[in-house]
Order: C-alpha cells, then structure tokens, then sequence
C-alpha cells in the first residue's frame, strides 16, 4: 500500500466552525507533513511530525493545530479561519530514514477548504 | 537556504513531439532534487530523484531527468509527449533545518506543461 489518503476531499466552513482534516497511511513511515498550496502555487509547508512529534512548525497562526495520535495518523484542527485561509490541503508522509539518505515524500490527494 | 529555479511558467508542445521542463539549482553542498506532478485537483505525485550517481535519472510514466552539475540544472525530458501528460510540474530541492537538521522540501513555482493533440 503505497497509499496517503485524506479526508474529507472537500470542506466548506464558516469564520467561526471548528473543523478537522485527517490524513493516513500505512506505509510504515514515521515523518508525515502538512502542507498548503494555494491555487498555481507550489506548497508551502506548515508542520512536520517525526516518531509522532512535533519537529517543525512553520511560524503558523495559531487557528491552526496539528495533531499526530499515532504514526499513522495526522490530524489538522481548524478553528476561527479567515478566507485568506482557503486552499488545497496536502498531506504528505516519507520513511524517515536517519541515515543521511534522502526522504522520498509522498502525497494524499489533498482537502479542498473554502472558508466564507 | 537551498533554491530551485523554474524560469517556465508554461510549456506548450505538441503531442509526439519531446518535451522539456527546465529546473536550475542554488545549493551549498551536494543537491538532492525532486520532480513532481500535480495533475488538476489532486496532490503532487513523486516522478524522480537524483542523489548521486548517475547523471541521467529515469523515473515514472516514461520521464526522465539530465542533471548537469556546471550549468547547475535538473531538466526533466520525456521523448515523446503524451496529452495526458498535460499537468503542474513541480522541481524541489532538499534543505536541511538549521537548527533540528531535519530534512525538507523546497519547490519551484511550478511549469504548467500544456500538451496539444
């Protein structure tokens, strides 16, 4: 299984919900990612979890909170956005291999937030 | 900070025809550079990487990438293009945290590649 899903594939939420994306996989991998592109622009990283903790926070405002419950998992919780904030979420994972090789990352399909 | 250049924004050829998307590079160190494609409203899909070793990378779905360490690029080539591959591609760099060490990714602002029949 080569496989990085999301969910849900589409959201649409108001200034005040609080909303949550999950991402899964089940590669084995032990660093998963957060990512941001907005539309015709490369993603920009927001968070990185390795061995399920928090290793790079991107100076990302606090209306956004990861979570990684277990290695599998990574969840984004969403509270207070603002427009600026719709996008296309990406998760991505890769081994986390400590040798000096290069991660390979891979993609979920993203979630599509629109926030009126 | 380690950088990737896409100096395209859209490439048009036309279907058999090669094509080429270029990708320059500014690294300290040795590079290690990405390809990847993002077909519309989905996520980026991984197509090749170059470490070390041999210059000429092959990857998915019949790509391949020329890296060339004194004009500092990354051009990804296809021999015969394919409508189907009409898509965003994305070049990307590692960088490495400062201060954790830990390994990222840095993209290039992408070149929209625009196959025709």
């Amino acid at each position: 299984d080569t496989e990085v899903t999301q969910t849900p594939k589409h959201l649409v939420m108001g200034m005040t919900n609080k909303k949550s994306l999950k991402c899964e996989q089940h590669m084995g991998h032990r660093a998963m990612y957060w990512y941001k592109q907005k539309a015709k622009k490369p993603p920009e990283l927001m968070f990185v979890y390795s061995y399920e903790k928090l290793s790079i926070n991107e100076s990302v405002p606090s209306r956004f909170s990861p979570e990684c419950p277990n290695s599998s998992l990574l969840n984004l919780h969403l509270h207070a956005l603002q427009p600026e904030d719709s996008a296309l979420y990406l998760c991505a994972s890769s081994p986390y291999r400590t040798s000096g090789v290069t991660d390979t990352q891979y993609f979920g399909p993203g979630t599509r937030l629109t926030v009126l | 900070a380690q950088s990737v250049a896409q100096p395209e924004d859209q490439v048009n050829v036309a279907e058999g025809n090669p094509l080429t998307v270029k990708c320059t590079y500014s690294v300290s160190g040795n590079p290690y550079l990405f390809w990847y494609v993002q077909y519309p409203n989905r996520g980026l899909q991984f197509l090749l990487k170059y470490i070390t070793g041999d210059n000429l990378v092959k990857g998915s779905y019949g790509f391949e990438a020329e890296f060339n360490k004194s004009q500092t690029s990354f051009h990804l080539k296809k021999p015969s293009a394919l409508v189907s591959d009409s898509a965003l591609y994305f070049c990307a760099v590692r960088d490495k945290e400062v201060n954790t060490g830990f390994q990222k990714l840095v993209f290039g602002t992408g070149t929209r590649l625009l196959v025709s029949p």
